[in-house]
C-alpha cells in the first residue's frame, strides 16, 4: 500500500534556527513528489515537485531534496512568516487514476 | 487573477439534507479535483475530472456525486448528508494532471449535525 509519513508532527523553531522536515514514502514506483505549504484556514499552496532521486530544488529559504525513500525540506534561517503546515504528497506509478497520496503534514512555528 | 474559488466557505447541514459545493477556476485547466481534509489524515481524493463532461471516482467517492458541465466549473454534491461527511473540502485544478502542481481553493468547512 502506498504510504507517506511526515516527521516531526510539529516543530517549533526560533527565528534564524535552521532545521529539516522529513517525508518518508513507500510506493512501488514514484512519478513525482510534491511539497505544499498550508496556512491556517487556507488551501495548500504549491512549493516544489521532485521527480528523481538526487534532485534538489530551492526557493528563498527552502530547499527540497529527494532520495529513493524520503524527501527533506530544509529551512535555512527561518522567519516567523515561514510558520505553516508543510504537506508532502507522492504520485505513485501503480495507481490507475489521478491520485496523490498526502502525508498528514508538519506544523512549523517560528518564533521571533 | 482569482485562481480557484469555492463557494460557500462555511455550511452547517442537518443529517439527510443535500447540498452542492461549487468550484470555479479561471486558469483554463483541464484537470479538476475534489479533496477532503480530516484531522490526523492526509488530503483524500473524492472525485476528479480530466476535462469538460468527464468525471471519475477517487479514493473516497461514496456519498458524493460530481458534475463538470463547463470546463471552468466542478460541482460536488451531497445527496443525503451524514455526520461522517463533516470535513473541510478543497477543490483543486491543474493543467496537466497529478504530475504537475495543483492550485487549491480556500476550502469549504462543512459540519453535518
Amino acid at each position: 500500500e502506498d504510504q507517506v509519513t511526515q516527521s516531526p508532527e510539529a516543530l517549533r523553531l526560533q527565528e534564524g534556527e535552521s532545521s529539516s522536515l522529513n517525508c518518508s514514502y513507500t510506493v512501488s514506483g514514484l512519478r513525482g513528489l510534491f511539497w505544499y505549504r498550508q496556512d491556517p484556514g487556507k488551501g495548500p499552496e504549491f512549493l516544489f515537485t521532485l521527480y528523481s532521486a538526487g534532485e534538489e530544488k530551492e526557493k528563498e529559504r527552502l530547499k527540497a531534496t529527494l532520495t529513493k525513500k524520503e524527501s527533506f525540506l530544509h529551512i535555512t534561517a527561518p522567519k516567523p512568516e515561514d510558520s505553516a503546515t508543510y504537506l508532502c504528497a507522492v504520485h505513485p506509478t501503480d495507481t490507475g487514476f489521478q491520485k496523490l497520496v498526502f502525508g498528514t503534514g508538519t506544523r512549523l512555528l517560528v518564533s521571533p | 487573477n482569482a485562481g480557484v474559488t469555492q463557494t460557500p466557505k462555511f455550511r452547517v447541514l442537518k443529517t439527510g439534507q443535500s447540498m452542492t459545493l461549487l468550484c470555479a477556476q479561471d486558469m483554463n485547466h483541464e484537470y479538476m479535483y475534489w479533496y477532503r481534509q480530516d484531522p490526523g489524515m492526509g488530503l483524500r481524493l473524492i472525485h476528479y475530472s480530466v476535462g469538460e463532461g468527464t468525471t471519475a471516482k477517487g479514493e473516497v467517492p461514496d456519498g458524493y456525486n460530481v458534475s463538470r458541465l463547463k470546463k471552468q466549473n466542478f460541482l460536488l454534491g451531497l445527496e443525503s448528508a451524514a455526520p461522517s461527511q463533516t470535513s473541510v473540502y478543497f477543490c483543486a485544478s491543474s493543467p496537466w494532471g497529478s504530475d504537475t502542481e495543483a492550485f487549491f481553493g480556500q476550502g469549504t468547512r462543512l459540519t453535518v449535525v
